[in-house]
């Protein structure tokens, strides 16, 4: 079990294009969370998943962006005609409840996106 | 609805003394609690949860936290600071259901940096 990774790591794009990130998730876990961390900021919730199913979204969540899940493996997170308000790093997370009805979730490394 | 205040924005320290960063939350329900640390350019790594098992909680490289739902307070410690300890530190809160199951989106702190002198 090598954890939670993502792809790519780092991504320059130019304003007005679509970007696509992938998340790898622990193997067994079946919720998988988006986030999104701004510089000297929290990490701020975007969406998650159980299995296939996107169970909540984020207002922060615009119509520009869209995720999936589609075999309740990997997931994508798009983000269409990029802005620059866009720059940050976007984290996945994955998780397994335990007996105790406990979600911990375990971070992948991140994506940082830079718009110029 | 849940939210995590962190007392301290910057917290300084001398190598070989005790480390404290306050934490206070907010919830429904009883939640579970997490603490987290970034170190630069790195991802998000799990110290700590509280969990209902037990209010004091042990986690990694010498941390514990103690849960204190009278002051609703989740302060993380060490006894002993190390300069591997110098990064960016999380409380979590994870929102939990009427069954105390929890689900969903966590919700973090505004981060402390811990800076940690030779």
């Amino acid at each position: 079990d090598t954890g939670v990774s993502q792809d790519p790591r780092h991504k320059i794009t130019k304003r007005g294009q679509n970007v696509t990130f992938r998340c790898d998730p622990i193997s067994e876990h079946n919720r998988l969370y988006w986030y999104r961390q701004t510089l000297g900021q929290g990490p701020e919730f975007l969406t998650y998943f159980q299995n296939e199913a996107q169970l909540e979204k984020s207002r922060l969540l615009s119509d520009r962006f869209s995720a999936e899940r589609p075999k309740g493996s990997f997931s994508t997170l798009e983000i269409q005609r990029t802005e620059q308000g866009d720059s940050a790093m976007y984290l996945c997370a994955s998780s397994l409840l335990d007996g105790w009805g406990t979600d911990t979730q375990y971070f992948g490394p991140g994506t940082r996106l830079t718009v110029l | 609805a849940q939210s995590v205040t962190q007392l301290d924005s910057h917290v300084s320290v001398s190598e070989g003394t005790p480390v404290l960063l306050r934490c206070n939350y907010s919830s429904s329900y009883s939640p579970s609690l997490f603490w987290y640390v970034q170190h630069p350019n790195k991802g998000l790594q799990l110290l700590l949860k509280y969990t209902s098992a037990a209010t004091l909680v042990k986690g990694i490289n010498g941390f514990e936290a103690e849960f204190k739902k009278s002051e609703t307070s989740f302060h993380l410690t060490k006894p002993s600071a190390h300069m591997s300890d110098a990064a960016e530190y999380f409380c979590v809160v994870s929102p939990a259901n009427a069954g105390g199951t929890s689900y969903g989106k966590l919700t973090f702190g505004q981060g402390t940096i811990l800076t940690v002198h030779p």
